[in-house]
C-alpha cells in the first residue's frame, strides 16, 4: 500500500536551513501525481508550504516562497523540502502528502515529523 | 490568495446528534473544495473532495455540499470516533489554503 515517511533533523538552529525528505513506498513517485509539504505549528492549524509535480514543476506558498525549495529524486523515490533562514516561527510538525493529478487533493499523508527551531 | 473561513470554531455535541460545519471562501472556488479530519497526534485524513464526493472508505454519515463560496460538511449522526478537528481546503488555484479548523467536541 502507499506509504509516505518524513525524515530529517528534529532540531534546527535559528538562521540555518531545515531539510526534510519524504520517502514514498508502494507507489512510483514518477507517476502523474503532485507531492506536497504541509506544516502545523503546535496547537494551530494547517499551512500549505508547497507542491512539486512529478516532472519537476513547483508551486510555493507566497509567504514562504523566498525561503523554500521542493525537489523530486525519482531514483530514490523521494522528494525533499528545504526551508532556509529558519526562526522559532518555523517550529511545527511537517507533513508530506500525495495529490493525484485529478482530483488534486491530498489523499495520502505521512505521519508527520516535529521540527523545533532553537539554539 | 483565497481565504477560507470556517465556523463555528468549536461545536459541542453528543453522540447521535447531527453536526453541521461551514466553510466560506473569500472568492469562488467552484467545487474544488476538500474536507479533512484530524485526530490528536495523527495526520489529517481526506473525507470529502470536489465538495461532495466521499473519499475511499469514508462512511456514508459524512456528506459535503456547496459550490462557489459556501460549503457545508454534515455528519448525520455523530459517533464517538468522529470527535476531532475538521479542516476545509481549496485547490481552485495556487496557493492552496486551509481553513482554520472546526473542533467537534463532546
Amino acid at each position: 500500500q502507499v506509504q509516505l515517511q518524513e525524515s530529517g533533523p528534529g532540531l534546527v538552529k535559528p538562521s540555518e536551513t531545515l531539510s526534510l525528505t519524504c520517502t514514498v513506498s508502494g507507489f512510483s513517485i514518477s507517476a502523474n501525481y503532485y507531492w506536497g509539504w504541509i506544516r502545523q505549528p503546535p496547537g494551530k492549524g494547517l499551512e500549505w508550504i508547497g507542491t512539486v509535480y512529478y516532472s519537476g514543476g513547483t508551486y510555493y506558498n507566497p509567504s514562504l516562497k523566498s525561503r523554500v525549495s521542493i525537489s523530486v529524486d525519482t531514483s530514490k523515490n523521494q522528494f525533499s523540502l528545504r526551508l532556509s533562514s529558519v526562526t522559532a516561527a518555523d517550529t511545527a510538525v511537517y507533513y508530506c502528502a500525495r495529490a493525484p493529478f485529478s482530483p488534486r487533493v491530498l489523499d495520502y499523508w505521512g505521519q508527520g515529523t516535529l521540527v523545533t527551531v532553537s539554539s | 490568495e483565497i481565504v477560507l473561513t470556517q465556523s463555528p470554531a468549536t461545536l459541542s455535541l453528543s453522540p447521535g446528534e447531527r453536526a453541521t460545519l461551514s466553510c466560506r471562501a473569500s472568492q469562488s472556488v467552484s467545487s474544488y473544495l476538500a474536507w479533512y479530519q484530524q485526530k490528536p497526534g495523527q495526520a489529517p485524513r481526506l473525507l470529502i473532495y470536489e465538495a461532495s464526493n466521499r473519499a475511499t472508505g469514508i462512511p456514508a454519515r459524512f456528506s459535503g455540499s456547496g459550490s462557489g463560496t459556501d460549503f457545508t460538511l454534515t455528519i448525520s449522526s455523530l459517533e464517538s470516533e468522529d470527535f476531532a478537528v475538521y479542516y476545509c481546503q481549496h485547490r481552485s488555484n495556487w496557493p492552496w489554503t486551509f481553513g482554520q479548523g472546526t473542533k467537534v467536541e463532546i
